[in-house]
Formats: structure tokens, sequence, C-alpha cells
């Protein structure tokens, strides 16, 4: 399964947007990119996901570079309700979720 | 459509007891995914079963660990003889077809805390 590497922790102000990174050089071509975020003393919540284009929804955004070596969430407007620990996650073969250690967000008022 | 639903939320248990905590799945959901998360620390995946059959229990540890998914009735992790080191929250997690590779996601419990004294 393909390794991701994202920063321990980020900081936004409320209501600007949020850019979290995540570096997956070693994904495969089939591998769809997954995130996922654990708000505290709560269980993992899915975000979002895609595997070449560009995707939105409700939530957020996911940014695909073209190489597919990296991605990137993006919170439109951080609330307070969005700190929690943000999971990047290849799919893999595996059928499990191989969660790494996150990033931690944390939304200043 | 209720989530994955999991109980207890809170399990106290003494060294030496048994602890078993269940997860119901999302309707429409047959397959079943075990992680557990101890303090300060990452998941980690323990099972995926599917109903009646363990599929993967590579992340299980060797002993006093077990998972069932019967036919009838919600997922089910047993912990034999707790110690203070199974001390952990531990989430289920449901999805509709098999994931990995795919576009499917899991669809995660409330979780159980387990605290052994």
């Amino acid at each position: 399964d393909a390794k991701t590497t994202q920063p321990n922790s980020m900081e936004s102000n409320e209501e600007e947007p949020v850019h979290l990174p995540c570096n997956h050089s070693t994904i495969s071509g089939t591998d769809y990119i997954h995130w996922y975020r654990q708000l505290p003393s709560q269980g993992p919540e899915y975000v979002i996901h895609g595997l070449t284009s560009n995707v939105n929804n409700r939530m957020a955004s996911l940014a695909i570079a073209e190489d597919r070596k990296s991605s990137t969430l993006i919170l439109h407007r951080a609330t307070l309700r969005d700190a929690a620990v943000y999971y990047c996650i290849p799919s893999g073969s595996a059928r499990q979720l191989t969660f790494g250690s996150g990033t931690q967000l944390t939304v200043l008022p | 459509n209720a989530g994955v639903m999991q109980n207890p939320r809170h399990l106290v248990r003494r060294r030496g007891q048994e602890a078993r905590l269940r997860c119901s799945p999302m309707k429409g959901h047959s397959h079943v995914y075990w992680y557990r998360q101890l303090p300060e620390e990452g998941l980690k995946f323990m099972v995926y079963l599917q109903k009646e059959n363990i599929i993967d229990e590579s992340g299980m540890p060797k002993e006093r660990f077990s998972a069932e998914f019967p036919k009838e009735g919600p997922s089910i992790l047993r912990i034999q003889q707790v110690v203070r080191g199974d001390s952990a929250a531990y989430f289920c997690a449901s999805s509709p077809r098999p994931t990995g590779g795919s576009r499917d996601t899991q669809y995660f419990g409330p979780g159980t805390r387990l605290t052994v004294l």
C-alpha cells in the first residue's frame, strides 16, 4: 500500500480557507485517494475521495496533482467544528483502511 | 437510515474479566471492520468480517481476542481475560461492498471506550 506524508499539525483562523496537503508518491494508478477526519472523542468520518479529477462536495474540495503523487484537501471556510485530525488514505489493495498519523487541524476563533 | 451503532459506549472491566463489544452495521451493509485506537496513537485495523465469515484477521492479537458476525444480530468483538494494555477505543465500520482498491467508503460508529482497571 502507498505510504503517505502529512504535516503533523496546522492552524487556521475561523472562516478562512484551509489547505491540507498529503504526499502519496508511491500510489498506484488505480488507487482512490480518500480523506477521513476524526473529531475529538468520535469515530472517523468520511470527507471526500477522488481518483484523478478534482472533486467537490458539501464538506470540502479535493485537488489531485496531475501526477497523482500528492493531493490537497480544501476546506473553503473553516469553522470551529472542523477542528479534527485529517487523514489522507490511498485505497490500496487491502480491504481495510490504513490510517497514518494525520494532520491535527486547529481552528482559531 | 441509522448509522453504525456500537454499544456499550463506555465499558469498564477489571483485569481478568471478559469484554464484549457490539457493532450493528448500517442497514444493507454486510461488511464489518474493527479498528483499535490506543491512547495517543492512531487507528489500527484488527479484523474484517463478512456475514458469518472472517475474511482478514491479520491485525488481531493472537490470543484472547476473537470476533464474529453472525447471520442475525450484531458483530461482536470479544476480549477474554482483559489486561490494562487493552484499554483503548474500539471502532467498527461497515460498508455495502468490500472496500480497498475502490471508491467505496467505510462508515464508522462512535466507538466503545474500554477501560481496564
